[in-house]
This record gives structure tokens, C-alpha cells and sequence, in this order.
């Protein structure tokens, strides 16, 4: 069964150092999603991306945060100066379609678990 | 360090026994509500959703109940299976957004043996 994959599985950076999380999405989807998850709390969103644009961001995802799809399978997501409260897991989605006419099953990658110290 | 994150309810049952597992929402535009699933290191697994015209669904196993009067949407497991432990998360997509989820704040399911 096709999923997300994510690398790296665990990234260790230090404060104010700019670090970048990948995603491959299921092949044939159209709608790509970031959430973080800070260790023990619930998942928030972030940011969804479709037709290489931001389509939604959440307050979260401020000037420091950028995404970008560089080729046909890979979706970033880049921290310019990380913080020590940008420690967390980061998970990447996507869905087949989206619009607002139904509900699509949102896949999750297996995350990647940023350490800032 | 790590920060310490909120203390997660946890309910513990018998395997064999039926669970249920209960979310509050907040907004009353959202027209869809999902529960998902998520083991230990992984990312959130879907389970069942529920469209906001409906007041209950089933799948395999499980059942999904909301209440709109008071904001109030359960998970029932039939037959809980060790397999099925976990932490359980409810989530909204409000009516006017692009499937952007909100997530709850999550239910450890504990199944004992």
C-alpha cells in the first residue's frame, strides 16, 4: 500500500540553525499538509500547500516557517533559525483531492522528531 | 530538554471489553469529524469519520457516535484487542476550510491482556 514517507527520522540541530524536514507524498495526491505534534500535547496544524502555493497556514507557521514542493515528489518543510520551542514531532500529509465539497482521508508520514538544543 | 507535555487521560479495559472513548469540539461549522489512531512512534492512522448531518456511522469495529447538541463525539471499539492500544485523537475540519484538521487533545487506550 503506498504511504508517506518522511527522512529524516530524527534531526538534532542547535538553537538559531536552519534545518529542513522531508516529505514524499503518495504519488497521485494533490494536497500536501505539515503538523507538528510538541512531545505528550495534540497534533496542530501548521501549513497545507496545493497547486505549489500555500493554500492555508495556522498562526504557528510565522515568517521562520517556508514550504516548498522543489520537484515532482519531495515536499519540504524549512526552519530558518530554529527556537528550542520548535522541538517536536513534524509530521507530513496528503490527501487525492481537497475543496471543501467532502472529506478525503488525510495519510500521515511516520514524522520526524526535531531536537533543538 | 524536552518540555513535559500535558498528562493524557487514559482508559484502561479488559481485553474483550467494548471502549468507549469520548471528544468535545468547539466549533459548530465543522461538517466533518474524524477520529484517528496513534501507536507509539508513528504518525496518526485513520479510523472512521463522521459527516456533521449524521449521528452515527460504523466500521469495522468500531462505531462513531456525535452528538450535536452538545458538542460531543465518541469512539466505541467492539471487542478491544491488545493491537488497539494507543492514543486516540478526535478531529474537526471546519466547513470552510481546505481539510485543514483541528485536532483534540488525545485518550491513551490501554488494553489489558
Amino acid at each position: 500500500e503506498p504511504e508517506v514517507t518522511q527522512t529524516p527520522s530524527h534531526q538534532v540541530t542547535q538553537m538559531g540553525q536552519e534545518v529542513i524536514l522531508r516529505c514524499v507524498p503518495i504519488s497521485n495526491h494533490l494536497y500536501f499538509y505539515w503538523y507538528r505534534q510538541i512531545l505528550g500535547q495534540k497534533v496542530e496544524f501548521l501549513v497545507s500547500f496545493y497547486n505549489n502555493e500555500i493554500s492555508e497556514k495556522s498562526e504557528i507557521f510565522d515568517d521562520q516557517f517556508s514550504v516548498e514542493r522543489p520537484d515532482g515528489s519531495n515536499f519540504t518543510l524549512k526552519i530558518r533559525s530554529t527556537k528550542l520551542e520548535d522541538s517536536a514531532m513534524y509530521f507530513c500529509a496528503s490527501i487525492v483531492a481537497g475543496g471543501t465539497g467532502g472529506f478525503r482521508e488525510q495519510y500521515f508520514g511516520p514524522g520526524t522528531r526535531l531536537t533543538v538544543t | 530538554g524536552e518540555s513535559v507535555g500535558l498528562h493524557l487521560p487514559t482508559l484502561s479495559v479488559q481485553e474483550g471489553d467494548n471502549s468507549i472513548i469520548n471528544c468535545a469540539y468547539s466549533n459548530s461549522a465543522s461538517d466533518y469529524f474524524i477520529w484517528y489512531k496513534q501507536e507509539s512512534g508513528k504518525g496518526p492512522q485513520f479510523i472512521i469519520d463522521i459527516r456533521s448531518n449524521m449521528d452515527k456511522r460504523q466500521g469495522q469495529r468500531v462505531t462513531v457516535l456525535l452528538n450535536k447538541t452538545v458538542k460531543h463525539l465518541s469512539l466505541q471499539i467492539a471487542a478491544t484487542q491488545p493491537g488497539d492500544s494507543a492514543v486516540y485523537f478526535c478531529a474537526e475540519k471546519a466547513g470552510n476550510a481546505g481539510n485543514m484538521l483541528t485536532f483534540g487533545g488525545g485518550t491513551r487506550l490501554m488494553v489489558k491482556p
